[in-house]
C-alpha cells in the first residue's frame, strides 16, 4: 500500500531564511513523487516532481526538492522564503506499478513572517 | 487558473435537495478525478475516470453519483446529502497512458465549496 506522511502540521519561517517542508513516503514499487501548493480558495497547483535520475529536482517559484531513497524522503526546500510563499503544501506519491493512483499527504501549512 | 474550471464555486443545499457539480478541462487530458477536501484531513480520492470509463470508486456513498459524458466534462450529482458532506470538492485531470503507471502531474480546478444544512 502507498502512504505519505508530512510530520509537521505547521512550519514558521522568517522572510529571507531558508525553508524546508518535510515529506516521507512508502510504496511497494518505485515512487513518483510530487509537491503541490494550495493558496486560499484555490485548487492545488503543481510545483515539481521526481520521476528518476538526479535526486535534486527544481520547480516553480524557486522551489526544489531532494529525493532520498534510503530515507524514503522527498523534502521541499527554498533558499530564501518570501511572505507570498505562505500557503498549504501537499506531498503526493504514486507507485510506478500500473493501476495505482495518487496518494496525498495531510498537508503542511507554511507561514513566512515578515 | 490551470485549464480546469469548476462550477459553481460555492453551493449551499439542504439535505433533501438535488444538485450537481460541474467540471470542465481544456487541456486535452484523458483522465479526470473527483476529490473531497475536508478540514484537517488528507485529500480523499472519490472517483477516477480514464477514457470516460470509471476505473475507481473508493467506497463513496451512493448519495454521490459521478457522470463523465466525454473526456472534457465531469459531473458529480448530489442527493440527500448529510452535514458531514460539507467540504471543498476538487476536480482534477491528467494525461495517463493506457498500459503503464503515469508520472504525469494532475491539474486541479479551483473547487466547489459545498455546505449542507
Amino acid at each position: 500500500a502507498q502512504s505519505v506522511a508530512q510530520p509537521e502540521d505547521q512550519v514558521n519561517v522568517a522572510e529571507g531564511n531558508p525553508l524546508t517542508v518535510k515529506c516521507t513516503y512508502s510504496v511497494s514499487g518505485n515512487p513518483y513523487l510530487f509537491w503541490y501548493v494550495q493558496y486560499p480558495n484555490r485548487g492545488l497547483q503543481f510545483l515539481l516532481k521526481y520521476i528518476t535520475g538526479d535526486n535534486l529536482v527544481k520547480g516553480s517559484y524557486g522551489f526544489e526538492a531532494e529525493f532520498n531513497k534510503s530515507q524514503t524522503s522527498f523534502h521541499l526546500k527554498k533558499p530564501s522564503a518570501l511572505v507570498s510563499d505562505s500557503a498549504l503544501y501537499f506531498c503526493a506519491v504514486r507507485d510506478d506499478n500500473y493501476g495505482q493512483n495518487f496518494v496525498f499527504g495531510p498537508g503542511t501549512r507554511l507561514s513566512v513572517l515578515p | 487558473e490551470t485549464g480546469v474550471t469548476q462550477t459553481p464555486r460555492h453551493l449551499v443545499m439542504g439535505m433533501t435537495n438535488k444538485k450537481s457539480l460541474k467540471c470542465e478541462q481544456h487541456l486535452g487530458h484523458n483522465a479526470m478525478y473527483w476529490y473531497k477536501q475536508s478540514a484537517k484531513k488528507p485529500l480523499e480520492l472519490m472517483f477516477v475516470y480514464s477514457l470516460e470509463e470509471r476505473v475507481e470508486n473508493n467506497s463513496v456513498p451512493s448519495r454521490f453519483s459521478p457522470e463523465c459524458p466525454n473526456s472534457s466534462h465531469l459531473f458529480l450529482h448530489l442527493h440527500t446529502l448529510q452535514p458531514e458532506d460539507s467540504a471543498l470538492y476538487l476536480c482534477a485531470s491528467s494525461q495517463d497512458p493506457a498500459t503503464r503507471a503515469s508520472y504525469n502531474e494532475q491539474f486541479f480546478g479551483p473547487g466547489t465549496r459545498l455546505t449542507v444544512l
